[in-house]
């Protein structure tokens, strides 16, 4: 049973525009979302998080967006850049679980030139 | 995240061997995370552990699979009598502080193990 759902296996963005990541999960002990970035051979690396006291937190270019009644978050890129080209990682977790993080599939975002 | 050293980066076995998997982490981080990605799949967290204490194990298989984080030295994930369903990128992560909202995992590049 899958906890945290990236439904969309991939999205492809022109430069200069939103990318809209999206993430569903079903653990209503979940109180602590993250979105991780992973390159090829690379492992994945921090991008940014939300408390579930918040319904936003944004760094830069990213907002992350928090709708707990519908138990949906979603990640805003913009404007998107060709770098931005990875997959991208949705993670959460819950009070006493002892940093054990469950992710998603990933959704592979290529963002086009 | 390129404080946290995995070796080897890629490691193939025969059925039946043993597979040892090496994590350094980041300089002052005493919290080691194990992760397993399958293809077409997320990470999946396997074992938790701090200097010399499995803390929680609840994702590691019953059989085969042991981790350990010594006082010295790296912490290893060891995986005995390797069969063909272990074949997987295997992620090691570490963090500074357990404290809530901190919760940022750093991790490694990643061990794959292939399995013939």
């Amino acid at each position: 049973d899958q906890q945290v759902k990236q439904n969309s296996p991939s999205l492809s963005v022109q430069e200069g525009r939103i990318s809209i990541l999206n993430c569903d999960y079903t653990n209503s002990m979940f109180d602590y979302f993250l979105w991780y970035k992973k390159y090829p051979a690379e492992g994945p690396t921090f991008l940014i998080s939300i408390s579930s006291i918040k319904d936003k937190n944004e760094d830069g270019r990213f907002t992350v967006f928090l709708n707990k009644s519908a138990k949906h978050l979603s990640l805003h890129i913009v404007p998107s850049q060709p770098g931005d080209s990875a997959v991208y990682f949705c993670a959460a977790s819950a009070s006493g679980s002892a940093r054990q993080l469950t992710f998603g599939s990933g959704t592979q975002l290529t963002v086009l030139p | 995240n390129a404080g946290v050293m995995q070796n080897p980066r890629h490691l193939v076995r025969r059925r039946g061997q043993e597979a040892r998997l090496r994590c350094s982490p980041m300089k002052g981080h005493s919290h080691v995370y194990w992760y397993r990605q399958l293809p077409e799949e997320g990470l999946k967290f396997m074992v938790y552990l701090q200097k010399e204490n499995i803390i929680d194990e609840s994702g590691m298989p019953k059989e085969r699979f042991s981790a350990e984080f010594p006082k010295e030295g790296p912490s290893i994930l060891r995986i005995q009598q390797v069969v063909r369903g272990d074949s997987a990128a295997y992620f090691c992560a570490s963090s500074l502080t357990v404290d809530r909202g901190s919760e940022k995992l750093f991790f490694g590049s990643g061990t794959q193990l292939s399995v013939l």
